[in-house]
This record gives structure tokens, sequence and C-alpha cells, in this order.
């Protein structure tokens, strides 16, 4: 059956140090993968978005990494802050057209200790 | 500024009755989706709309509804409530065309069906 799994439900931090989050997926090929933030009480909020034929995407802190032989994608923040606490979401695209259904993935709660 | 507004956002209602939930967005996009948002499951696609008058079937409709008379709203029905019901549940747009275009989630609406 189809699966996305985000490496774990929670994950704890010391602030300054660089968060990896990890999505892992089987029987799809993803046109893209996204990733969304969401706080408690509130939609999610797209992050960064990488399509199957590029490795990396950067935007600030943030780094992303798609890698379709191991049906993965690696989520980076560098120098986290507490104020990054929230929940994180990867969403994939299998159809790769404008119509831009996705599939999400349980997310990882993400705690960054002051 | 352009944005995606639920109502209501809290709902408490009992087994049987027929619910409708709100969603409005003023992006003009014509992609339109319901999810809802459950412990250890994610985000699951309840009803997509890719324009007016046109509405599909996601990967849990039993139960649900959606008609789609102009571009700004998609409301979601629930038919006959139940307690497997009780959810969060989020509306989001995305511009169609546009391959790996976000999506842009509202603030959601908590469902809880006695």
């Amino acid at each position: 059956s189809q699966k996305i799994e985000q490496n774990s439900e929670a994950l704890n931090i010391q602030e300054g140090k660089t968060a990896t989050l990890t999505c892992n997926y089987t029987n799809y090929s993803p046109a893209y993968l996204q990733w969304y933030r969401q706080d408690p009480g509130r939609g999610p909020v797209f992050l960064l978005l990488i399509r199957e034929n590029e490795k990396e995407k950067r935007k600030e802190r943030l780094k992303v990494t798609f890698d379709t032989t191991l049906k993965q994608s690696l989520f980076h923040i560098t120098a986290s802050q507490p104020a990054d606490s929230a929940t994180y979401l990867c969403a994939l695209d299998i159809y790769g057209t404008g119509a831009n259904n996705l599939f999400f993935g349980t997310g990882t709660r993400l705690t960054v200790i002051p | 500024d352009a944005e995606i507004t639920q109502s209501p956002r809290h709902k408490i209602t009992e087994t049987g009755r027929q619910v409708t939930l709100a969603c409005h967005q003023t992006w003009n996009h014509n992609n339109m989706f319901w999810y809802r948002q459950d412990l250890g499951h994610g985000l699951r696609l309840i009803h997509y709309s890719y324009g007016v008058q046109d509405t599909n079937k996601g990967e849990v409709s039993d139960g649900y509804s959606v008609s789609r008379s102009n571009t700004e709203d998609l409301p979601l029905t629930l038919e006959s409530a139940a307690s497997s019901q009780t959810s969060v549940y989020f509306c989001a747009s995305s511009e169609p065309g546009l391959a790996g275009g976000e999506q842009f989630f509202g603030p959601g609406t908590r469902l809880t069906v006695l």
C-alpha cells in the first residue's frame, strides 16, 4: 500500500543546533514534494517545494533534499530557534499536474529548547 | 490581502444531524480542497474541486458531500453526522496549472459529534 512516513512523531533539539526531519515514501513516484509548517490551532503554511529532478533546495535557514532512489526527503533547519517549534508536514504530489493533489505525511513535532 | 476563511471555527453537533462547514477564499483560485486531520493519520483528502460545477471524491469521502456554485466557496456537508467524523477540518485552495503550486489553508474547523 502507499505510505508516507515522517521519521518520528516528536523531535527535541537544543537551540542553535541543526534539526533534521525525514520523510520516506513507498509505492509513489512523486513529481515533486512540499514541506509545510503547522502551528497549534492553525492551518499548515507552505515552506518549500522540491522537484524530482532537483537534489537540493534552500531558503534562508531551511534546506530540503530529495533522493528519488532512496524515496526520501530530508528537511534541515540550521541555527534552530525556539520560534521554529512547530509540526512539520511533508506532502507529495504523485501526479505532477496543475491539479496539485497532495498526499500528506503525519508530521513531526519539533521542539527547540532554549 | 487575499485569504481563505472557514466557519464556524468550532461546532458541536449530535449524531444524525446534517452539518455544513463553510469555506470562502478570495485568492480567485480554481482549485479547492477539503481535508480532515486526525491524530495518527495526518491530513486526508475528503473532496476537491477544480472549478465551478466540478467536484471529485478524495480518499475519505464517505458521508461527506460538496458543491461548487462559484469560485469563492466550497461548502462541506456531513449528511448524517457520525462520531467517527469528529475531527479538525481544513479547507485549502491552489492556483491551477502551476505544477507544484502551494496550497493555501484556512484556519480549520473543530467539529465534535456527540
